[in-house]
């Protein structure tokens, strides 16, 4: 069964940083492209960052360029998603997500963990 | 980007009727287009990917149309557990972008 576990969710200071975790298990995680999406409180989904299998290509959207970096460990089949220069507008629940390796679309998604940018 | 127009954002429906929910793409996303249901305190779940392809244990009750930029999530009969929200999402090209959302409740 493929599970995703996100962690290291919580409330930071505007400006500062934090880094989520995605513990993956059931399946062979190298070999699946992963993604991070987002979805602010009572607001629609937003897709904040993909990762290639072995990690050497990475893609993101305009409103977290040059903030967020994603990596991933495939030894340890975890994903990292690193959150710097935090915004109050970056509040929201952030799941993992698995891509299908050739449609791209999202086809495993983790619950999720909160995270709240707030003084 | 892709904007992706979703409609509409609520929906009230019967156990046993039939809805439909319009996604709209800015632009030709060819057919990769796909649709989650959403519900409290569990994962997301991919219903249809690439306009038309059920995923695996996606019941046949729910099917997907449409290419370019027009498509539409229809669920026949719907059952108790069909009630949530949905979302589109193009994943033709990056950005990877969602619609909006439907609420799809109990009448």
């Amino acid at each position: 069964e493929v599970q995703l576990v996100e962690s290291g969710g919580g409330l930071v200071q505007p400006g500062r940083s934090l880094k989520l975790s995605c513990a993956a298990s059931g399946f062979t995680f190298s070999s699946f492209p992963m993604a991070w999406v987002r979805q602010a409180p009572k607001k629609g989904l937003e897709w904040v960052a993909s990762i290639s299998s072995g990690g050497g290509g990475t893609y993101y959207p305009d409103s977290v360029r040059g903030r967020f970096t994603i990596s991933r460990d495939n030894a340890k089949s975890t994903l990292y998603l690193q959150m710097d220069s935090l915004r109050s507008e970056d509040t929201a629940s952030y799941y993992c997500a698995r891509h299908y390796p050739t449609t791209e679309e999202f086809d495993y998604w983790g619950q999720g963990v909160m995270v709240t940018v707030s003084s | 980007d892709v904007q992706m127009t979703q409609s509409p954002s609520n929906l009230a429906a019967s156990p046993g009727e039939s809805v439909s929910i319009n996604c709209k793409a800015s632009k030709s996303i060819s057919k990769y287009l796909a649709w989650y249901q959403q519900k409290p305190g569990k994962a997301n779940k991919l219903l249809i990917y690439s306009g038309s392809t059920l995923q695996s244990g996606t019941p046949s009750r729910f099917s997907g149309s449409g290419s370019g930029t027009d498509f539409t999530l229809t669920i026949r009969n719907l059952e108790p557990e069909d009630f949530g929200l949905y979302y589109c999402q193009q994943h033709n090209e990056y950005p990877f972008t969602f619609g909006s959302g439907t609420k799809l409740e109990i009448k």
